[in-house]
């Protein structure tokens, strides 16, 4: 696709629940990004990829929140036994590059997470 | 401790005025990002500001970043009501792109 694709772009899910929320960047972006946004609220850092390089995970809130990159291309952000305060929108952006001002990070329309 | 402070929080104004909203930081930035946010939708960059005192113009909108490269200021002349949305200021920070906390504008017809 063209942009940066998410899904689901919904989901409900139980406490306690694991769920996993997926990301396909664009084509030939080295450079994936996580950020959580709580309702009219700014985006929290999570964690991003670069290439082969290590992830720079230092956002992430718990250790029950995980992602992987397969293939340097489709990601996926796992958060296992959800709790309320996960709920948000859980955004995933793009770039060719990483941190190069230049380049321009594209997002995604974001996955709405609600835990009941 | 919020890197990137954004003024005001929330701005509600009439069609036809002008606003002003900041990003205020203590850290000096090589560059610094202007974002804008639709409900349902992911932050759409607006601009880059990368030299102290430059000022960039991007139709009735007109972005500074201070001289100290620690600040900068989003301007909006004659606001029309699409302009509403969530303006978020973004700067790099130990590589990774750290947001403000966002401006809620509505512009009521």
């Amino acid at each position: 696709g063209a942009g940066v694709s998410q899904s689901p772009s919904n989901k409900v899910t139980e406490k306690g629940k694991d769920v996993e929320l997926r990301c396909d960047p664009i084509s030939g972006h080295t450079a994936l990004y996580w950020y959580r946004q709580s309702l009219g609220q700014g985006l929290e850092f999570l964690i991003y990829f670069q290439g082969n390089s290590a992830p720079d995970k230092s956002g992430l809130p718990s250790d029950r929140f995980s992602a992987e990159r397969t293939g340097g291309s489709v990601s996926t952000l796992t958060i296992q036994r959800t709790q309320q305060e996960d709920s948000a929108v859980y955004l995933c952006a793009s770039s060719l590059r990483w941190t190069a001002p230049g380049d321009t990070i594209y997002f995604g329309e974001g996955s709405w997470l609600t835990v009941v | 401790t919020q890197l990137l402070e954004q003024s005001p929080q929330f701005l509600s104004i009439q069609e036809g005025e002008n606003l002003t909203v900041y990003c205020n930081s203590s850290s000096v930035f090589s560059s610094l990002q202007w974002y804008r946010q639709e409900p349902g939708e992911g932050p759409v960059l607006l601009v880059t500001v990368v030299t102290g005192g430059e000022v960039k113009k991007l139709k009735r909108l007109t972005f500074q970043f201070g001289d100290a490269r620690k600040d900068s200021s989003l301007h909006i002349t004659a606001a029309q009501p699409g302009d509403t949305g969530l303006y978020l200021c973004a700067a790099y920070k130990g590589g990774k792109l750290i947001f403000g906390q966002g401006t809620e504008l509505s512009v009521k017809p």
